[in-house]
């Protein structure tokens, strides 16, 4: 199994620029989350998807974050438009909604805006 | 409003010593606690809880949880300079999946 997967790694944007980050989760698993992590806040979560269905967004942080989940292999998180206090690291992470086996995380997209 | 605290936020140790990370929870619907360590990139999975009292072990690694005070260790025993990392505790809430991470706790092993 590869894995949850996102892209890109590293993002450098401008501020006022849209960004896209992109997370494909592990096969089968059927919840879906996205975290921030920068060194003042820790880990916070975002928001998380359970079977494609947006179930909690009371993490994200302003009308300028949105997610989705068009399918069981797809989510994106788009920041419209870009500051530079979004800078930090954008994790995706999957599971069985049972949370029986804990999180897989992906490795993460740095994001950067300048 | 759900809440992970760790303790302390940094450790500074030399090789072989013995470290005990803290972590206490107030979780609605707790569930399970779960310990991550976390290196470069994404946390790794490292334990996870659900019974009082019952420890868990993988090698120099040991927790254990206390579901009446709200509270788990971590213990690493002859530690060693690639348990240099952040270790992250968090609570499990309902049948969700959810997770509330604390804030983790840095360690830092020198030779």
């Amino acid at each position: 199994d590869a894995g949850v997967i996102q892209s890109p790694r590293h993002e450098v944007t401008e501020m006022g620029q849209e960004v896209t980050l992109r997370c494909k989760p592990i096969s089968g698993h059927n919840s879906l989350f996205w975290y921030r992590q920068t060194m003042m806040r820790g880990l916070e979560l975002l928001i998380y998807f359970n079977n494609n269905v947006p179930i909690d967004d009371s993490g994200m942080p302003e009308d300028r974050f949105s997610a989705k989940m068009p399918n069981a292999s797809f989510s994106t998180l788009k920041i419209q438009p870009s500051e530079p206090r979004d800078s930090a690291v954008y994790f995706c992470a999957s599971t069985k909604i049972e949370g029986r086996y804990g999180y897989t995380f992906g490795s993460g997209t740095r994001l950067t805006v300048v | 409003e759900d809440k992970v605290v760790q303790s302390p936020l940094s450790l500074v140790v030399h090789e072989g010593d013995t470290v005990t990370l803290n972590c206490s929870y107030e979780v609605t619907n707790f569930r399970s606690l779960l310990w991550y360590k976390q290196e470069k990139k994404a946390p790794t999975f490292l334990f996870m809880l659900t019974s009082s009292g019952i420890e868990k072990k993988s090698g120099r690694l040991s927790s254990i949880l206390d579901k009446k005070e709200l509270f788990s260790i971590l213990n690493i025993t002859a530690t060693q300079t690639g348990d240099s990392a952040i270790y992250l505790c968090a609570g499990g809430s309902g049948n969700t999946g959810k997770l509330i991470f604390g804030q983790g706790t840095t360690l830092q092993v020198k030779p």
